[in-house]
């Protein structure tokens, strides 16, 4: 079965620097990997998804991942961030052999100081 | 604003009591998700549907009843629950089932306390 590791529970970055979240996942072919960002008393919402092609993506809020298959990685950046980014941000890896049933990471807890 | 509904917002029940939590969607998605999420954690699946039929219950406890009356509604139906059911409780729908076409949309949760 397929499963993800988010390494960082807490991340913390000054506001106007750059973000890297980390995402490696388990799984014997190309998942479907996401990034999903949680705010507090929110439900998520989706950041970004990958599953073939450019492994470079784009997301919304300025948000984009790299998926790098000889690291089984697929770390979550941006290169500015902005106090509103503060917020629980999930990795999640899915696959044809689950019914597409997502699986999330523990999640890495983003704040963002003055 | 989500365009995924769930209500109430906030639950108080006792351990006797039966409840329901309603999730409402009109964007005509035909996959229905409810997941729990206890504090500090991921969200766990509990319960899909496609075209208003269970097609995945993860090993939940009976008191957990779920419901699809129609393509825009889902239920979840509460009875004898325990305190370490307290969690917030996610709706989500997509298209269809395959995340990468169908990503989902979750609404904001019911925040669930058992006493």
């Amino acid at each position: 079965a397929q499963s993800v590791t988010q390494p960082d529970i807490h991340i913390t970055v000054s506001e106007g620097a750059s973000l890297e979240l980390r995402c490696n996942y388990s799984y014997g072919a190309t998942p479907y990997l996401f990034w999903y960002v949680q705010s507090p008393g929110q439900g998520l919402q989706l950041l970004l998804k990958y599953f073939s092609g450019d492994t470079l993506v784009q997301g919304i809020k300025g948000f984009e991942a790299e998926f790098k298959r000889s690291q089984s990685s697929f770390n979550l950046r941006k290169p500015s961030v902005h106090w509103s980014d503060a917020a629980e941000y999930f990795c999640a890896v899915g696959a044809p052999n689950s019914g597409y049933a997502l699986n999330f990471g523990k999640g890495t807890s983003l704040l963002v100081t003055p | 604003d989500t365009e995924v509904t769930q209500t109430p917002k906030h639950l108080v029940m006792g351990m006797t009591n039966k409840k329901s939590l309603k999730c409402e969607q009109h964007m005509g998605h035909r996959a229905m998700y409810w997941y729990k999420q206890k504090a500090k954690k991921p969200p766990e699946l509990m319960f899909v549907y496609s075209y208003e039929k269970l097609s995945i219950n993860e090993s939940v406890p009976s008191r957990f009843s779920p419901e699809c009356p129609n393509s825009s509604l889902l239920n979840l139906h509460l009875h004898a629950l325990q305190p370490e059911d307290s969690a917030l409780y996610l709706c989500a729908s997509s298209p269809g089932r395959n995340p990468i076409n169908s990503p989902l949309h979750f609404g904001n949760g019911t925040r669930l306390t058992v006493t």
